[in-house]
């Protein structure tokens, strides 16, 4: 079974442009979540999304948004991009409902310049 | 502030002891917990979990405790190999998100 992909690997981008990542979750998860990993900060929420709506977003300002589409696989959209933006992306997912583990897969990483 | 931490950064063992890691969490009303791995240059690998109705819950080699009573969490990993150097994560599942803690990178010697 493949887990959760993401793409791209690196992406390297200058102050005021735009990103875009993107995740594959694991077959059959209809939930994608989205997490910021800075250094020194460790993981931290950004958003959910479950059957193509955003169902919740973390202490983030709205220039981080994204989507999920009909195959459940999702966008995180940021812009402006500012340096302390530069962090790894992580994408999660998970069966909808009850306590169910997230499972990650290995980020995009995100320097600005 | 973050409701789950660990209780040290680092943790050095020697390879064939057993790792002991810990993690103290402050929501009372957390019911669901999971240990994860994250080996550089990866995303987190989920070990294993528990939910606030056990214990104790074994896995491969590792084993998680639960200790309501003092909100308390801890991994223990039997007989450290070198491949499981990498940072350890205790997460609380807050109804649709986890919270993470700071991690602890566990180091082995051989």
């Amino acid at each position: 079974e493949a887990g959760v992909t993401q793409s791209p690997t690196h992406l390297i981008k200058t102050r005021g442009q735009q990103a875009t990542l993107r995740c594959s979750p694991i077959s059959g998860h209809t939930s994608v979540y989205w997490y910021q990993q800075a250094l020194g900060l460790g993981l931290q929420f950004l958003l959910w999304y479950d059957e193509g709506e955003e169902r919740n977003r973390g202490n983030f300002p709205p220039r981080f948004s994204g989507r999920q589409f009909p195959n459940y696989s999702s966008e995180l959209n940021v812009n402006a991009l500012e340096l302390e933006d530069s962090a790894l992306y992580l994408c999660a997912s998970s069966p909808v409902g009850g306590n169910q583990p997230q499972h990650f897969g290995d980020g995009t990483r995100l320097s600005i310049l | 502030g973050e409701s789950v931490g660990l209780h040290l950064p680092t943790l050095s063992v020697q390879e064939g002891d057993n790792s002991i890691i810990n993690c103290a969490y402050s929501n009372s009303a957390s019911d669901y917990f999971i240990w994860y791995k994250q080996e550089s240059g990866k995303g987190p690998q989920f070990i294993i979990d528990i939910r606030s109705n056990m214990d104790k819950r074994q896995g491969q080699r590792v084993t998680v405790l639960l200790n309501k009573t003092v909100k308390h969490l801890s991994l223990q990993i039997a007989a450290t190999q070198p491949g499981d150097s990498a940072v350890y994560f205790c997460a609380e599942r807050d109804d649709y998100k986890l919270s993470f803690g700071a991690g602890t990178t566990v180091t082995v010697r051989a």
